[in-house]
């Protein structure tokens, strides 16, 4: 049973235009979201995180964007760059899994590869 | 120092050789992890380690078998792979293993990971 999914396996944005990218949960128990970016070969960036208290968190060009009651959450890229281009992986965690000697747990979606043309 | 550093970047090895994959950090963290990545797949947490005690392992066969001999480094031993072992390995750190619901102390930093090939 797949908790943190990401439906879209690509995304294709042109150079200074919005990427979206959309990741959805089915555990309500989870309450810190992440997003990592990874280039071939190396180990996934941290970007941006959010707490379940907030439903906005901003950094620069990164916005990632909590809606808990559709258990949904976006990542944001404006303007987009062509050095953007990579697969974005959202995970998340939760007290639930501390309690169940879980902690550090992370539970990742399957990765959507963004590309970014100039 | 903000970086967790893995070595060797490339590994290749045989059924029946042991070796060791590397990892450390700088960062006064005390969680840290290993995960393994196939090709177009998340990463899939393996072990992690809290307080230089191993807390998780993900049900990983014994031919992996990870070590902290203190709290800045991770080793991950390989004895008696199989070609499906083949895959990117990821070391990573945290502050902290448990979210405390205040502060991002589960944000893990990863390694550049090893390059793992079994002939």
């Amino acid at each position: 049973d797949q908790q943190v999914k990401q439906n879209s396996p690509s995304l294709s944005v042109q150079e200074g235009r919005i990427s979206i990218l959309n990741c959805d949960y089915t555990n309500s128990m989870f309450d810190y979201f992440l997003w990592y970016k990874k280039y071939p070969a190396e180990g996934p960036t941290f970007l941006i995180s959010i707490s379940s208290i907030k439903d906005k968190n901003e950094d620069g060009r990164f916005t990632v964007f909590l809606n808990k009651s559709a258990k949904h959450l976006s990542l944001h890229i404006v303007p987009s760059q062509p050095g953007d281009s990579a697969v974005y992986f959202c995970a998340a965690s939760g007290d639930y899994l501390v309690a169940r000697n879980q902690g550090g747990k992370l539970i990742f979606g399957q990765g959507t590869e963004l590309s970014v043309k100039p | 120092d903000t970086e967790v550093t893995q070595t060797p970047k490339h590994l290749v090895m045989g059924m029946t050789n042991k070796k060791s994959l590397k990892c450390e950090q700088h960062m006064g963290h005390r969680a840290m992890y290993w995960y393994k990545q196939k090709a177009k797949k998340p990463p899939e947490l393996m072990f992690v380690y809290s307080y230089e005690k191993l807390s998780i392992n993900e049900s990983v066969p014994s031919r992996f078998s990870p070590e902290c001999p203190n709290s800045s480094l991770l080793n991950l031993h390989l004895h008696a792979l199989q070609p499906e072992d083949s895959a990117l390995y990821l070391c990573a750190s945290s502050q902290e293993t448990g979210f405390t619901g205040v502060a991002s102390y589960n944000e893990q930093f990863f390694g550049p990971g090893t390059r793992l090939t079994v002939l």
